[in-house]
């Protein structure tokens, strides 16, 4: 199984909501990612975890809020986001950090927010 | 950070060799070289990854010359599904950070 999984697909949200994108993966890797994608741009790292500890945070605004409760599983908690938020939100793993390590994506979270 | 540079897009036909060249004059010592493709409205999939000279896979070719400041991704007889954007990336062995450049837009033409 090599597979990352992300739920929701899509979703909307107003500036005052409170959500969160889920990412799982069943592969034994120890370190996963987001990262933020707008239209037509490169993806961008966020935040990467390591053994389930935060080792990268891209210097990303309080009202996103990562969480790894356990090594199969990578939140990220959204709260007061603006408009300019919306994106597609990618979440990856890989077997360990590093950069010769090969990351395996999730399809994504097309987020809107209004 | 190793920085990379590529063609913003590219055009071809079915049946051709493709070649994408990716610049990356910073490159460190302990940086791997690692291609990803991704298709519109999905996450990024690995291609293929190399250090230096040749790497062939099932799905492509990367050519590192010696100097290793640029790679080459080759894709043999491409077709329409192949229009996709391949990113070329380059590790900083410093940390962990992976840096996608801009990457290249490949459309495949009939």
């Amino acid at each position: 199984d090599t597979e990352v999984t992300q739920t929701p697909k899509h979703l909307v949200m107003g500036m005052t909501n409170k959500k969160s994108l889920k990412c799982e993966q069943h592969m034994g890797h120890r370190a996963m990612y987001w990262y933020k994608q707008k239209a037509k741009k490169p993806p961008e790292l966020m935040f990467v975890y390591s053994y389930e500890k935060l080792s990268i945070n891209e210097s990303v605004p309080s009202r996103f809020s990562p969480e790894c409760p356990n090594s199969s599983l990578l939140n990220l908690h959204l709260h007061a986001l603006q408009p300019e938020d919306s994106a597609l939100y990618l979440c990856a793993s890989s077997r360990q950090t590093g950069p010769q390590e090969t990351q395996y994506f999730g399809p994504g979270t097309r987020l809107l927010v209004l | 950070l190793a920085k990379t540079t590529q063609p913003i897009s590219m055009d071809s036909y079915e049946g051709q060799e493709v070649n994408i060249t990716c610049s990356h004059n910073n490159i460190a010592t302990n940086d791997y070289i690692t291609w990803y493709q991704q298709f519109p409205s999905q996450g990024p999939r690995f291609i293929i990854q190399g250090y230096k000279t040749k790497v062939t896979n099932e799905v492509a070719s990367l050519f590192i010359p010696a100097d290793r400041k640029s790679s080459t991704l080759s894709l043999p007889r491409v077709s329409l599904s192949d229009t996709a954007v391949y990113y070329c990336l380059v590790g900083d062995g410093r940390d962990d950070k992976i840096i996608f450049g801009k990457g290249t837009r490949l459309h495949i033409l009939p």
